[in-house]
């Protein structure tokens, strides 16, 4: 199994500012996978990191918004842009768990109020 | 488009009573079918996976689910609920290498 890491665990910004939320997990991984989760609802998959190559935005997501970094395979950054309070969501970092047909190991989130 | 419907954003039972949550997706071709639970301020955690074969499926903490293609559902059920299993569960199908699509996700809440 894989250990994910993910911090900060909560923060609470202001309006306009950016967060960086960081992902560390203790195995070598090729993909990595930021979610979203609104309150009250399900989760949603921003984009998938690739270590040495762009991110992969889903339908609705930019990278503008969302740049990601991977600079190497146990590691990846997920920064949420000028936000507003639309953006007050647990953000979770995925890494899926080799030849287990899409089992996917999660961090414990990142819970982000923005005011 | 594959997609996941849970019928029940909250589901309350009684301690030892029979848990059933249900779970019905939408795909065209055959699904790999997922239950993940969220205990409070966790991550999420596999409870259990459908990719081929039988249509039972045994997790973990006595939970199961039954593949039923002609229903299109993947419910999951245990026999006796306890209060240890008051957490959030999301059924979640796959529609591509690695990519999971989650339902809305219900809430257990076992009382006493």
């Amino acid at each position: 199994s894989a250990v994910i890491s993910q911090k900060p665990s909560r923060d609470i910004c202001q309006r306009g500012t950016s967060l960086t939320i960081q992902c560390q997990v203790d195995s070598q991984v090729t993909m990595m996978f930021w979610y979203r989760q609104q309150p009250g609802q399900s989760l949603t998959l921003i984009a998938t990191a690739n270590q040495g190559s762009e991110a992969t935005y889903e339908s609705g997501f930019v990278i503008d918004k969302f740049p990601i970094s991977r600079p190497n395979l146990t590691f990846s950054t997920l920064t949420v842009s000028n936000m507003s309070p639309e953006d007050s969501s647990i953000y979770l970092c995925s890494v899926p768990s080799p030849g287990q047909g899409g089992k996917l190991f999660f961090g414990s989130g990142t819970q982000l109020s923005v005011l | 488009a594959q997609s996941v419907t849970q019928l029940g954003s909250h589901v309350s039972v009684s301690e030892g009573a029979l848990v059933l949550l249900r779970c019905n997706y939408s795909s065209s071709v055959p699904p790999y079918l997922f239950w993940y639970v969220q205990y409070p301020n966790q991550g999420l955690q596999l409870l259990l996976k459908y990719t081929t074969g039988a249509t039972l499926v045994k997790g973990i903490n006595g939970f199961e689910a039954e593949f039923k293609k002609s229903e299109t559902s993947f419910h999951l059920t245990k026999p006796s609920a306890h209060m240890s299993d008051a957490a959030e569960y999301f059924c979640a199908v796959r529609p591509g290498y690695n990519k999971l699509i989650f339902g809305a996700g219900t809430r257990l809440a076992v009382h006493p």
